[in-house]
């Protein structure tokens, strides 16, 4: 199983919206609607931001929201924040029964 | 609150078998509804799935290490464990255990990590 493909770097202004993607194939994002988000600070373990494509868990900000596409999934983070500057990863559950992660982007608030 | 915590060797040697255990708290293991899951990252790069246990000892695993890992379960003490055999320089990376939630195929709570090493 491939790695999903995400942008190395994004980088938005505080207030903007930005748009993190991420890219599989039909047997992984394109098949199923269980894509995730993940939001990793420094030298923190991974956070849960996004699952089953759309929804957000308890606490999480609706400045968060995904989407998908055929094979691409989508994070948007709308009205940036200085400490939304992080590391975000996506995975997708796969035909095989396994997870795959994306390779991560790095969101810098400028 | 459920809490997960990574325990284990922080340095191994190459062709050795690298054993990591998981202890859950606030939680019991057994309950069903979850999957246990272990994570890999090197320094610098991003998340690698390993393989998940449910409570039953059903396993899963990522089909580029399923030669060299197991996973098991401990109702009894509420833990977890990790066994990747014959490690070389490439498996140098934190490692998190995490709970899945069946259903709905996402990783809702993580351990803090541990740094594991490969190196003579």
């Amino acid at each position: 199983q491939s790695a999903l493909t995400q942008p190395a770097s994004v980088s938005g202004s505080p207030g903007q919206s930005i748009t993190i993607s991420c890219t599989g194939t039909g047997s992984d994002v394109g098949g199923f609607n269980y894509v995730s988000w993940y939001q990793q600070l420094p030298g923190k373990a991974p956070q849960l931001m996004v699952y089953d494509v759309t929804k957000r868990p308890s606490g999480v900000s609706n400045r968060f929201s995904g989407s998908k596409s055929g094979n691409t999934a989508s994070l948007t983070i709308s009205g940036l924040q200085a400490e939304d500057e992080a590391e975000y990863f996506c995975s997708s559950y796969t035909s095989s029964s396994t997870w795959v992660f994306g390779g991560g982007t790095k969101l810098s608030v400028l | 609150q459920v809490h997960l915590q990574e325990s284990g060797p922080g340095l191994v040697k190459p062709s050795q078998t690298l054993s990591l255990t998981c202890t859950v708290s606030g939680g019991s293991i057994s309950s069903g509804g979850y999957y246990w899951s272990w994570i890999r990252q090197p320094a610098g790069k991003g998340l690698e799935y390993i393989g998940r246990v449910y409570a039953t000892g059903s396993t899963n695993y990522n089909p580029s290490l399923k030669s060299r890992v197991t996973i098991s379960i401990d109702t009894s003490k509420n833990q977890f464990s990790l066994n990747l055999s014959s490690v070389t320089a490439a498996d140098t990376a934190i490692y998190y255990c995490a709970r899945i939630l069946v259903g709905v195929a996402s990783f809702d709570i993580w351990g803090q990590g541990t740094m594991v090493t490969v190196s003579s």
